[in-house]
């Protein structure tokens, strides 16, 4: 088993939906949570981080961590075509000063 | 206000052959990770640095590949006698001090093995 899964999707949605991508982990020593952006064949781009649970909002995005069922999420409000590419979610145990990441959801948004 | 640099971004080796992967942190940041993407996979932790210190190399294979970060210069991952698993996307990131969490990736270098 994975330390943390996510759907691959793909994940498609006209313009103005909101979207919904998550993860799921099983190590419970994780206390951040990070959510990162990929277009397709660049770096990662930092877009969240949350520490422990709660919810965190940054413009149309919200992300969410619950740590009793060990699921994360990342909502996307009024959704742009701009914002298809491919979202990873990933996690650190303090200390460990590394990332484990999802495999990455790929989203894309239908004008 | 530059970003995390790599270079080169597009790297072809033959079989065999050495292949050197450079990495310039943001401006400010002392910490630089290292990892490897992989087709229709996740990225994957390799190696942890800090300048002149390896901090972490638990995600490293044990042979060919190697990684350093000098006091003067960008940090480098070396892969000798490169074979076709290696082909890969190789993304260096780097932290501020103290929030190691708070990773900033660079480009990535994409390397091919004929």
């Amino acid at each position: 088993q994975k330390e943390v899964e996510q759907d691959p999707g793909p994940l498609s949605v006209p313009e103005g939906a909101i979207v919904s991508l998550n993860c799921t982990y099983s190590n419970s020593a994780f206390q951040y949570f990070m959510w990162y952006r990929q277009y397709s064949r660049k770096g990662p781009e930092l877009l969240m981080y949350t520490y422990s649970s709660g919810n965190k909002e940054d413009g149309r995005f919200t992300a969410q961590v619950d740590k009793s069922s060990k699921y994360i999420s990342l909502f996307i409000r009024d959704s742009q075509p701009s914002d298809s590419a491919t979202y990873l979610c990933a996690m650190e145990e303090q200390g460990a000063q590394k990332l484990v990441f999802g495999q990455g959801t790929r989203l894309t948004i239908n004008p | 206000n530059a970003g995390v640099m790599q270079n080169p971004r597009h790297l072809v080796r033959r079989r065999g052959q050495e292949a050197r992967l450079r990495c310039s942190p943001m401006k400010g940041h002392s910490h630089v990770y290292w990892y490897r993407q992989l087709p229709e996979e996740g990225l994957k932790f390799m190696v942890y640095l800090q300048k002149e210190n390896i901090i972490d190399e638990s995600g490293m294979p044990k042979e060919r590949f190697s990684a350093e970060f000098p006091k003067e210069g960008p940090s480098i991952l070396r892969i000798q006698q490169v074979v076709r698993g290696d082909s890969a996307a190789y993304f260096c990131a780097s932290s501020p001090p103290g929030t190691p969490w708070e990773q900033y990736f660079g480009p990535g270098t994409r390397l091919t093995v004929t």
